[in-house]
């Protein structure tokens, strides 16, 4: 299974909004509404903030959406923040029972 | 709340097996809505799906690992075990275990994980 694709970076200024997107094929991402998206910081594991396409975990920062078109799903972050800037990692199910990820974003805050 | 904690060796040898634990405290593996995940990030790399078990022992792998992966459950120590044979200096990542929602219970997501142990692979 071939990983999905992703920007390998990103970047925008505080208060503006930033999307990010992940695509797959109709074997995965296409295929289903189980895409989530993870937040790392440096150093430390990754954390949910979106799953199921476009659910926010309770905790999460409603700045936080997500959707889907076709193969390729979207993270946007609204009102961008100094503690957004991390990578961030889309995963979804695929048509063999397994999980795939995205090759990851550096968002940078400028 | 639920936790989870990787144990094991941080340095194996090439060809031989590298072997982790994880510890789930807060909560009982043997839970019915989930699966209990193995996930790998190489250094300055991304993230790979390893496999995972359910507390019945069926299992699921990465195709590309599948030959080399074997995950086990302990649910009297509430723990669960990623073997992986046969390693190269490709296998060296910060490993991390997870908890597990998947497509059974119409949702699919991980949270949380464990913090993650780094195992270099050199002789």
């Amino acid at each position: 299974q071939s990983a999905l694709t992703q920007p390998a970076s990103a970047s925008g200024s505080p208060g503006q909004s930033i999307t990010i997107s992940c695509t797959g094929t109709s074997n995965d991402v296409g295929g289903y509404n189980y895409v989530s998206w993870y937040q790392q910081h440096p150093g430390k594991a990754p954390k949910l903030m979106i799953y199921d396409v476009n659910n926010r975990p309770s905790g999460v920062s409603n700045r936080f959406s997500g959707s889907k078109s076709g193969n390729t799903a979207s993270l946007t972050i609204s009102g961008l923040q100094a503690e957004d800037e991390a990578d961030y990692y889309c995963s979804s199910y695929t048509s063999i029972s397994t999980e795939v990820f995205g090759g990851g974003t550096k968002l940078t805050v400028l | 709340q639920l936790q989870l904690q990787e144990s094991g060796p941080g340095l194996v040898k090439p060809s031989e097996t590298l072997s982790l634990t994880c510890t789930v405290s807060g909560g009982s593996i043997s839970s019915s809505s989930y699966y209990w995940d193995w996930i790998r990030q190489p250094p300055g790399k991304g993230l790979e799906w390893i496999g995972n078990i359910y507390y019945s022992g069926s299992t699921y792998y990465n195709p590309s690992l599948k030959s080399r992966v074997t995950i086990s459950v302990d649910t009297s120590k509430n723990q669960f075990s990623l073997k992986l044979n046969s390693v190269t200096a490709a296998d060296t990542a910060v490993y991390y275990c997870a908890r597990h929602r998947g497509i059974l219970w119409f949702s699919d997501w991980f949270d949380p994980w464990g913090q993650g142990t780094l195992v270099t692979v050199s002789s």
